[in-house]
Formats: structure tokens, sequence, C-alpha cells
């Protein structure tokens, strides 16, 4: 899940196997949401987004869930890759702000 | 080639120094945002700018300047009254401001000495 501070959670999965990614969300009234992967040293990549009248929406290997009952958004990545090694982390917007959880650090062990 | 470029990668400064960090984006957006992301913590909105000629404060714009004259280009500005400037910048655009997907540069390393 999302924290604020100095150390970021992490997940660490082999390579090959599907990684699951949460993000709480506080604002009930958050409409549209986006999951970032950002790679060290570099700028935040769009990977996908979903609008709140969505429960589900499928990119090419990932896959990102919304549940609004527990303000719950999660991003899954199927047969992870070396590459798929970074921070990701999600974006909601709400009156038109866009606000940034901390992030979750993936690594793929090979 | 379309998007978002920023330059310099890294930023040295040495204190009491005002810095301009450069960013351009070809993508006929809008609107255009400025970042600050510390280890450990989310984004930080300095600024942004929906239109060109201008620009509002975002949540830390204390110590910061930007100005909006040309649509492709959000220079922002580091002055000497921001106390702990060292940080990743980030600039990101989109196609209009509110619902829409913010696209990001590569981001500047400034480092105050």
């Amino acid at each position: 899940g999302e924290s604020v501070g100095l150390h970021l959670p992490t997940l660490s999965v082999q390579e090959g196997d599907n990684s699951i990614i949460n993000c709480a969300y506080s604002n009930s009234a958050s409409d549209y949401f986006i999951w970032y992967k950002q790679e060290s040293g570099k700028g935040p990549q769009f990977i996908i987004d979903i609008r709140s009248n969505m429960d589900k929406r499928q990119g090419q290997r990932v896959t990102v869930l919304l549940n609004k009952t527990v303000k719950h958004l999660s991003l899954q990545i199927a047969a992870t890759q070396p590459g798929d090694s970074a921070v990701y982390f999600c974006a909601e917007i709400v009156n038109n702000d866009m606000r940034f959880g901390a992030g979750t650090r993936l690594t793929v062990k090979p | 080639d379309g998007g978002i470029t920023q330059s310099p990668k890294y930023l040295f400064r040495k204190e009491g120094q005002n810095v301009t960090l450069s960013c351009e984006q070809n993508l006929n957006h809008d609107a255009m945002y400025w970042y600050r992301q510390d280890p450990g913590q989310g984004l930080r909105l300095i600024y942004y700018s929906q239109i060109v000629n201008d620009f509002q404060k975002g949540d830390i714009a204390e110590g910061y300047s930007v100005s909006r004259e040309k649509k492709e280009s959000f220079p922002l500005t580091v002055t000497s009254a921001q106390k702990n400037p060292t940080a990743f910048y980030l600039c990101a655009s989109s196609t209009y401001g509110g619902q829409t997907t913010q696209y990001f540069g590569p981001g500047t390393r400034l480092t105050v000495l």
C-alpha cells in the first residue's frame, strides 16, 4: 500500500510471477485514477488509467482494479520481468486536482 | 519526436543563487506543471499553468517563481528564498487542466552546495 515517509513500501517478486501493487485513497469524490512507473533517476511514465465509473481496465500485461466501496486501487502486472523493476505510484484526480501517492518499490528477482 | 524535455539533467547551485530549470513540450498541451519530489514522498505541486500568460501557485510555491510566455515553455526559477531546494524537479503537461493525464519530463536533479 501507499505511505508517506522516508521508506517506501517494497515488493519483491520472482521473474515470471504476477505482481500486485496496492493503493488506498481517502476521497470518495475522486473520479479518475492513474498508475505511473518511475525508474531510478527518470520521470514517471504513464501506465494505465481508470475512471470511477469502471471497476476494471486492462492493458498490455497490466490490469487496474478499482474498489470504490473500500477506496482501494490495485495494479496487477502479469509475468513480471526485470524491466518492471521501478517505483510505482498511483494518482487520483478530485475536483480537478491531481494527488500522488508516495509509491511502492517493485524489485524483480531473476 | 514529441515529448517533454527538461534541462539540465543535473544542476548544482551555491547557496544564495537563483537558478532556472527549463521545461519544453511539443505536444501542443495547454496545461503545464512543476512538481518537487523528495525521497520516499509523493510528488508535491509547486506551480501550474492552464494557459499562456497565466499560472497558479500549488501547495509549495514559496521560494519559487515561474513564467508562461509561450505555450511550449514553462521555466521554473528556484530562488534563494527557497530554504531547502535540493530535490528532484519534474515538469509535466496535459492537454488541458483537470481530469486529463499528465505526462512527465525526465526531471532535473538540483543540488545545493
